[in-house]
C-alpha cells in the first residue's frame, strides 16, 4: 500500500539555525499539507499546497516558514530560524483526486534546543 | 466547518466491539464525517468517512444518524493495537484547502 514517507524521523537543532523537514507524497496525489502537534496538544493545521502554490495557511505559518516542491515528488517544510516553541512532531499529509482522504506520514520530531 | 463532541476516554475488552459516539449537531448538508486515530505519537491514521449512509471497510463501520446530527464509530472486534486516540472530524469535500481540524478525540483503551 503506497505511503506518504517523511525524513528524518528525529531532528535535533539549535535555536536559531534552519531546518528542513522533508516529504515524499504518495505519488499521483496532488494535494499536500503540513500539520504539527506539540507535545500533548492537539494536532493542528499548518498549511496546504496545490497546484505548486499555498492555497490555505494557518496564524501559526507566519514569515519563519515556507513550503516547496522543489522536484515533482518531494514536498519540504523548512522553518528559517528555529525557536524552542518550534519543538514538536510536525506530519505530512498527502491527497489524490479521486478520493477526498488525506494519508498522513510518521512525523518528523523536531527537538530544538 | 461543524464542532464535534468526544467523550475524552472510553474503555474496551479485548475482542468485543468498541462503539464510539460523535456529536455534530450543528453539521451541515454537505459536511461529511471523517474518522480517524492515532496510536501514540505517529501520523494520524484515516479510517472512514461517510455523508449520510452508513459505511463499512476492513476497519470499522460508521454508523450516521438519520438528521445526521450524530454518528458512532464501531471496531467490531477490537485489539490491544487499536488502543488510539480517535478523532472525529467533520469538513466539507473536495476543494483545494481541506484541512482537517482535529479536536481532543477519545482515548480509547482496550483491556486484555
Amino acid at each position: 500500500e503506497p505511503e506518504v514517507t517523511q525524513t528524518p524521523s528525529h531532528q535535533v537543532t539549535q535555536m536559531g539555525q534552519e531546518v528542513i523537514l522533508r516529504c515524499v507524497p504518495i505519488s499521483n496525489h496532488l494535494y499536500f499539507y503540513w500539520y504539527r502537534q506539540i507535545l500533548g496538544q492537539k494536532v493542528e493545521f499548518l498549511v496546504s499546497f496545490y497546484n505548486n502554490e499555498i492555497s490555505e495557511k494557518s496564524e501559526i505559518f507566519d514569515d519563519q516558514f515556507s513550503v516547496e516542491r522543489p522536484d515533482g515528488s518531494n514536498f519540504t517544510l523548512k522553518i528559517r530560524s528555529t525557536k524552542l516553541e518550534d519543538s514538536a512532531m510536525y506530519f505530512c499529509a498527502s491527497r489524490g483526486l479521486a478520493k477526498n482522504i488525506q494519508y498522513f506520514g510518521a512525523g518528523t520530531r523536531l527537538s530544538v534546543l | 466547518d461543524a464542532k464535534t463532541t468526544q467523550p475524552t476516554s472510553m474503555d474496551c475488552a479485548e475482542g468485543r466491539a468498541a462503539n464510539l459516539p460523535c456529536n455534530h449537531s450543528t453539521i451541515s448538508g454537505n459536511e461529511y464525517v471523517y474518522w480517524y486515530r492515532q496510536i501514540h505519537s505517529q501520523g494520524p491514521q484515516y479510517i472512514i468517512h461517510g455523508l449520510k449512509n452508513n459505511e463499512t471497510n476492513e476497519m470499522a463501520s460508521l454508523i450516521i444518524t438519520e438528521d445526521r446530527k450524530s454518528s458512532t464509530l464501531i471496531l467490531p472486534h477490537a485489539t490491544l493495537r487499536d488502543t488510539a486516540v480517535y478523532y472525529c472530524i467533520v469538513r466539507v469535500g473536495g476543494g483545494a484547502t481541506n484541512k482537517l481540524i482535529f479536536g481532543t478525540g477519545t482515548l480509547l483503551a482496550v483491556q486484555p
